[in-house]
């Protein structure tokens, strides 16, 4: 069975320019989880998704960021535009149930803006 | 509020034990966990404790929860090189959207 996968896993852009990171859950799992790893620091939660919707993106930082699950599969997070302090690393997350014992995550996509 | 904290290094000699440790601030908290991020890679889940446990080992790795301090440790024996890694301390609780709240991770370093 596939795991969380997310594309892509590397992007450097420039300030100002947009990127729209995707993520596809394991199948079949009806919630899911962006996080993220701003260097050195914690990783934080941006948002989670039950099937379509937006159960909480209480920790989106801005405007800038958009978080989308159309159909309730696989999710894309757009920044735009594309400040240097939203460089990090970004994660996914899926799981089956909300109070499953464990979400499982993507390998990241480490976005760089210069 | 939610926080979870840890110290940023630790280095230890192969074959010894290391411990990483961790405090949260959330006494609700269900669940408590040690995730592993190795050099290019995703967060891999290594354990986890539910909070009314005192303890779990698993293998060479031993966590011990003190709930009364909201303290938190992971125990790996006979540390060897492939252990290097950054290890993400992790609390969740069952309400709300079951979100997790990491710490900063704990660079370890394994020399030969």
């Amino acid at each position: 069975e596939a795991g969380v996968t997310q594309f892509p896993s590397h992007s450097v852009i420039e300030k100002g320019q947009t990127v729209t990171l995707r993520c596809d859950p394991i199948s079949g799992h009806d919630n899911l989880y962006w996080y993220r790893r701003v260097m050195g620091k914690e990783i934080k939660f941006l948002l989670h998704f039950v099937k379509e919707s937006k159960q909480d993106e209480s920790g989106m930082p801005n405007n800038r960021f958009l978080a989308e699950r159309t159909g309730g599969t696989y999710s894309t997070l757009k920044v735009q535009p594309a400040e240097l302090e939203d460089s990090g690393v970004y994660f996914c997350a899926s799981s089956q149930v909300q109070d499953s014992t464990e979400a499982f995550f993507g390998q990241g996509t480490r976005l760089t803006v210069v | 509020g939610e926080d979870v904290e840890q110290s940023l290094f630790l280095s230890v000699r192969e074959g010894d034990s290391s411990v990483i440790n961790c405090t949260y601030t959330d006494s609700s908290s269900t669940y408590l966990y040690w995730y592993k991020q190795e050099p290019g890679a995703g967060l891999q889940l290594l354990t986890y404790i539910f909070s009314n446990m005192d303890m779990k080992q698993d293998q060479r790795l031993t966590v011990l929860l003190n709930k009364k301090d909201k303290h938190l440790s992971l125990r790996i024996a006979d540390t060897q090189t492939g252990d290097s890694a950054i290890y993400f301390c992790a609390e969740r609780g069952l309400g709300g959207t079951y979100k997790y709240i990491f710490g900063t991770g704990t660079r370890l370093k394994v020399l030969a």
